[in-house]
């Protein structure tokens, strides 16, 4: 059972264009999101996150939206840039605990096209 | 300051054998977790260790066990090796909490043949 999904495997995207990438979680607990952005042979290097208090945090280029009624959130990065090209995962967890787990989505393969 | 390490990069296996795997966390940071990623399925959550104890464990038959070090040090062991647990092993360091930022290692590569 996938706690947190993400249904696009792959996203291509034009150099300068917007890039949406969407992600949902059926666990009702989870109120913290993380993005993490990925390359090959590389550890996954940590993004933006956002707590359920907000519905949307900017950094830079990337914003996240939070629609907790939803139970989806998105990540957009405008203007996308071809060093984006890369695996974003969307990670959840519960904040009111001590312990650190994060669960995570299955990725979405972003390609920015010069 | 220095990442999050783990040795070895690259690990090849076979079937029945048992293997270690090492992380050594960013200096001060307490948490280490350990993740399985297969392709496909994302990561999956292995356990974590903060000062030595395993606060929190993820659903990973037996095999998969771990430990931490008084220096925060933490080693991943699986015995009896099978084929499925070919896979990406990452290890995350991290200050501790549960909103505390994690930073991951580049991963071992573990094949079993």
């Amino acid at each position: 059972d996938q706690q947190v999904k993400q249904n696009s495997p792959s996203l291509s995207v034009q150099e300068g264009r917007i890039s949406i990438l969407n992600c949902d979680y059926t666990n009702s607990m989870f109120d913290y999101f993380l993005w993490y952005k990925k390359y090959p042979a590389e550890g996954p290097t940590f993004l933006i996150s956002i707590s359920s208090i907000k519905d949307k945090n900017e950094d830079g280029r990337f914003t996240v939206f939070l629609n907790k009624s939803a139970k989806h959130l998105s990540l957009h990065i405008v203007p996308s840039q071809p060093g984006d090209s890369a695996v974003y995962f969307c990670a959840a967890s519960v904040s009111s605990g001590s312990a650190r787990q994060l669960t995570f989505g299955s990725g979405t393969q972003l390609t920015v096209l010069p | 300051k220095a990442g999050v390490t783990q040795t070895p990069r690259y690990l090849i296996k076979t079937r029945g054998q048992q293997v270690t795997l090492s992380c050594s966390p960013i200096s001060g940071h307490r948490s280490v977790s350990w993740y399985q990623q297969t392709p496909g399925q994302g990561l999956q959550f292995l356990f974590e260790y903060f000062s030595e104890t395993q606060r929190n464990k993820g659903n990973f038959p037996g095999r998969f066990s771990g430990r931490q070090f008084s220096n925060s040090r933490s080693e991943m062991n699986v015995s009896t090796l099978e084929l499925g647990d070919s896979a990406l092993y990452l290890c995350a360091s991290s200050l501790g909490g549960a909103t505390a930022e994690a930073f991951f290692g580049q991963g071992t590569r573990l094949t079993v043949v």
